[in-house]
């Protein structure tokens, strides 16, 4: 299986809305619910954000929001803040018990 | 509140094998729930090892299933991976996670370690 395909960098203002891409093939993304969004800051452990595409965890702000169209997903951060700053994956059920994660990306809040 | 403490070696010699434990506080480990061990390469991304389920069926990267052994250990409440034949790829910072569980699969990780570095230098 193959990494999932995200932007290295996306950035953006205090207020303002970003979306973060991760685009794989109809033998993960495309076919499976099973997409999930990681927050790392520096230093830290990730921090589940999304699951199945959709569903926010307790304590996740829904300020963050996840969907899919074809073999892309994509995580979307409205009303940004300074604390968003930090490195972003997805990740997808890529069939045959395997699971596959993207490269990152790292979020610059302005 | 789950928590995860992973403990390691540090350093491994080249052709060792690696071998990690994560003690497992907060949730019972015999519970329904599957566990898995995810690394980050320096300065780099993720990549999923292994997932196992507290019955003890495990789930392998194909790329490095050859070489991967994880299992679970109820009595001590901790889960373990063993990774044979190491080399410098294979520095990194070694995380364990219990993963949300509905329907008896994985869905996502959702409480993590706070992972522990593994250099493989001779």
């Amino acid at each position: 299986q193959s990494a999932l395909t995200q932007p290295r960098s996306v950035s953006g203002s205090p207020g303002q809305s970003v979306t973060i891409s991760c685009s794989g093939t109809s033998s993960d993304v495309g076919t499976y619910n099973f997409v999930s969004w990681y927050q790392q800051h520096p230093g830290k452990a990730p921090k589940l954000m999304i699951y199945d595409v959709i569903k926010r965890p307790s304590g996740v702000p829904d300020r963050f929001s996840g969907s899919k169209s074809g073999n892309t997903a994509s995580l979307t951060i409205s009303g940004l803040q300074a604390a968003d700053e930090a490195d972003y994956f997805c990740s997808s059920y890529a069939g045959s018990f395997t699971w596959v994660f993207g490269g990152g990306t790292k979020l610059t809040v302005l | 509140q789950v928590q995860l403490q992973e403990s390691g070696p540090g350093l491994v010699k080249p052709s060792d094998t690696l071998s990690l434990t994560c003690a497992v506080s907060g949730y019972s480990i015999s519970s329904d729930a599957w566990w898995g061990w995810i690394r980050q390469p320096p300065g780099k991304g993720l990549e999923w090892i292994a997932y196992i389920y507290y019955s003890g069926s495990t789930y392998y990267n194909p790329s490095l299933k050859s070489r991967v052994t994880m299992s679970v250990d109820t009595s001590k409440k901790q889960i373990s991976l063993k990774l044979s034949s190491v080399t410098a790829v294979d520095t990194a910072l070694y995380y364990c996670a219990r993963s949300i569980t509905s329907g008896g699969w994985p869905h996502a990780f959702d409480f993590w370690g706070q992972g522990t570095m593994v250099t493989v230098s001779s």
